[in-house]
């Protein structure tokens, strides 16, 4: 099976910008789950969909949002950048409500 | 509050030398706890999950409720063992990551 796929890898914003970034899980996975990564918080949960409807939640601001299709591709929006959001975003997808999650290379975002 | 405690940044250890990274956690509940392991440009990949208690690439971890560790060890570290462990807690729905221990195989 074709693994956890993200796109772009790498993305450059201007603060005040807003941001798209995509996750395609393993096929029949039904679960998306998104990570921020940064060296001084380390991996932080951001929000987790299950079959097109958010099931779980961070503690991020309103700003960060996401969503799920019906082919369980997941989508996340992060609206008024800030220089604090540049980070390893990441992506993880697990089959059903098994916590076994199979993470994707992650979307390098840059904030300038 | 749920917290995953990882209080080593870093281990250096020899080859063939017993490797142990530490983890404690705070939980409420009854906790399902992994680790997590990222090699050099990989991945991050789960290793192991402490409800199948079973030994991959030579570790193994297990679950002291009273002490709320789950210390991750290997008896012979090897040089492909070099990599970024995390250990993980699912806080209701919620995959909670310590901050990770960066383990160095030395030859």
């Amino acid at each position: 099976k074709a693994g956890v796929t993200q796109t772009p890898r790498y993305l450059i914003k201007t603060r005040g910008q807003q941001v798209t970034l995509s996750c395609s899980p393993i096929s029949g996975h039904r679960s998306v789950s998104w990570y921020q990564q940064t060296p001084g918080q380390g991996l932080q949960f951001l929000f987790e969909y299950f079959s097109e409807t958010q099931r779980n939640k961070g503690n991020f601001p309103g700003r960060f949002s996401g969503r799920q299709f019906s082919n369980s591709r997941s989508e996340m929006n992060v609206s008024t950048l800030e220089l604090g959001d540049s980070a390893l975003y990441l992506c993880a997808s697990s089959p059903t409500e098994d916590y076994e999650q199979y993470f994707g290379p992650g979307t390098r975002l840059t904030v300038t | 509050a749920q917290r995953v405690t990882q209080p080593e940044k870093l281990l250096s250890v020899f080859k063939g030398a017993p490797v142990e990274l530490k983890c404690n956690y705070s939980y409420s509940g009854s906790p399902e706890l992994f680790w997590y392991v990222q090699y050099s440009r990989q991945r991050l990949q789960l290793l192991l999950r402490h409800i199948s208690r079973e030994s991959i690439k030579g570790f193994t971890a297990d679950l002291n409720k009273g002490e709320t560790s789950f210390h991750l060890k290997k008896p012979f570290a090897q040089e492909e063992d070099s990599a970024m462990y995390y250990c993980a807690l699912n806080s209701w729905g919620k995959l909670q990551f310590g901050a990770g221990t960066q383990v160095v195989v030395t030859p």
